[in-house]
């Protein structure tokens, strides 16, 4: 089943903070961030493992609640280049051998001068 | 730079035709995965194979798709006979399990 992403589209100013929330139905074992720009591939930014751990690098970070099934990407300061859609996968079950991410459906994320 | 490489960048076909993708993992990587993106659809799973064996192609129309990996370095996703609904772009994706994945350049299919 399908993660839920939400919201949909965001525009923001050079400078401004986001938010970007990704649910699942089912028990989750891992939740993978993703950022595409228009006509190039997907673009690993990072993994949360079951834990509840944070994680980041720059302005970038994630948090996974693994109880309520739901993960967070936070951008702060964004910068022009933090424009794409951003995708969440998810691993369910007890992860293992299981390497199967089911893809959200994205977030188009706009950042203006 | 290590990269996967995906052949060809560009294809468009006549329904009725068969395609075939192919695509060069990461050296070192034992997981492979072949997605498909559409607007409606989104980012879908079709396949994934480890150390070259397929476990999971339950994405996959079974009765004109297949994938294979006949080597470490060669992955490839057949389709026969394409139709116009198989138009979107075909990514190929190499992994060690349970880690990042690292995507191609994607393959645009133009299903006419």
């Amino acid at each position: 089943q399908q993660p839920v992403q939400s919201p949909q589209a965001v525009i923001l100013r050079e400078g401004e903070d986001a938010v970007i929330n990704c649910s699942s139905s089912k028990a989750l074992y891992s939740v993978h961030w993703y950022r595409q720009k228009h006509g190039e591939a997907p673009v690993f930014l990072m993994i949360l493992l079951k834990g509840g751990e944070q994680k980041g690098h720059d302005k970038i970070s994630a948090s996974f609640n693994e109880k309520k099934q739901q993960s967070s990407l936070y951008l702060t300061a964004s910068q022009l280049s933090y424009s794409g859609t951003y995708f969440c996968g998810t691993v369910s079950g007890g992860g293992g051998s299981n390497y199967k991410l089911t893809f959200g459906k994205g977030t188009l994320l706009t950042v203006n001068p | 730079d290590a990269r996967v490489t995906q052949t060809p960048r560009d294809k468009v076909t006549e329904m009725g035709q068969e395609v075939t993708m192919r695509c060069q993992p990461i050296l070192g990587h034992n997981t492979v995965f072949w997605y498909r993106q559409t607007m409606m659809q989104g980012l879908e799973l079709l396949a994934y194979f480890r150390n070259r064996a397929p476990l999971d192609d339950s994405g996959m129309p079974k009765d004109r798709f297949s994938a294979e990996m006949p080597d470490a370095t060669l992955a490839t996703l057949k389709i026969q006979p394409s139709e116009p609904r198989d138009s979107a772009v075909y990514f190929c994706a190499s992994g060690r399990q349970g880690f990042e994945q690292f995507f191609g350049p994607g393959t645009r299919l133009t299903v006419l």
